[in-house]
């Protein structure tokens, strides 16, 4: 089963920022939070990883709660390519990698 | 690298036929997964491996799935026989042996079973 929860859908409009939440309350010390998307008809491809502290790259941002209980992928200026599935899993020492529903990000020109 | 390497990409098959899918994972990872998606189930792990050795298969629905890894660059993943019910789209991913690395995933396989 999956140990993270995580909003159905969202909505955003073209440009503006989408902060995509991700709950994941049983997350143990050693387990590396990540995030990975699902365009139409193609396979997860990565997003952003991170343990404690906050992340940046190119495509997004993912900011870690202090107590890691809960996380945030931040898309800083959404764009219709960005509609997709976005999936959180938390991924352990044992490399599992189990993935839930995801939220289905709705992009509005 | 040309990345994971899945085929076929669409399988049509008959109920009862055994139906093989293939992956070739990226030269130098040590993970290999496979995974099913469904509009209903969602997107399953049935297996992965670690060097080649499964290390978990609770996710195989049942004795009529079988995967194998025979080499490193190398892995399949057998329904015998196959079922209507086993129609999804079937997704192999690898990753290097840390937790702080990408996995990436194959195009898909589309399994259709009539």
């Amino acid at each position: 089963d999956a140990k993270t929860t995580q909003p159905n859908s969202m909505e955003s409009n073209e440009e503006e920022p989408v902060h995509l939440p991700c709950n994941h309350s049983t997350i143990s010390g050693t387990d590396y939070i990540h995030w990975y998307r699902q365009l139409p008809s193609q396979g997860p491809e990565y997003v952003i990883h991170g343990l404690t502290s906050n992340v940046n790259n190119r495509m997004a941002s993912l900011a870690i709660a202090e107590d890691r209980k809960s996380s945030t992928l931040i898309l800083h200026r959404a764009t219709l390519r960005d509609a997709a599935v976005y999936y959180c899993i938390l991924r352990d020492d044992n490399n599992d990698m189990r993935f839930g529903a995801g939220t289905r990000l709705t992009v509005k020109p | 690298d040309a990345g994971v390497i899945q085929s076929p990409r669409h399988e049509v098959t008959e109920m009862g036929q055994e139906v093989t899918l293939r992956c070739k994972p990226i030269s130098g990872h040590d993970y290999l997964f496979w995974y099913r998606q469904t509009m209903m189930r969602g997107l399953e792990l049935l297996i992965y491996f670690n060097n080649n050795v499964p290390i978990d298969d609770s996710g195989m629905p049942e004795d009529r799935f079988s995967a194998k890894m025979p080499n490193a660059s190398f892995s399949t993943l057998k329904i015998q026989p196959s079922e209507p019910r086993d129609s999804a789209v079937y997704f192999c991913a690898s990753t290097q042996d840390r937790q702080n690395t990408e996995a990436f995933f194959g195009q898909g396989t589309r399994l259709t079973v009539v």
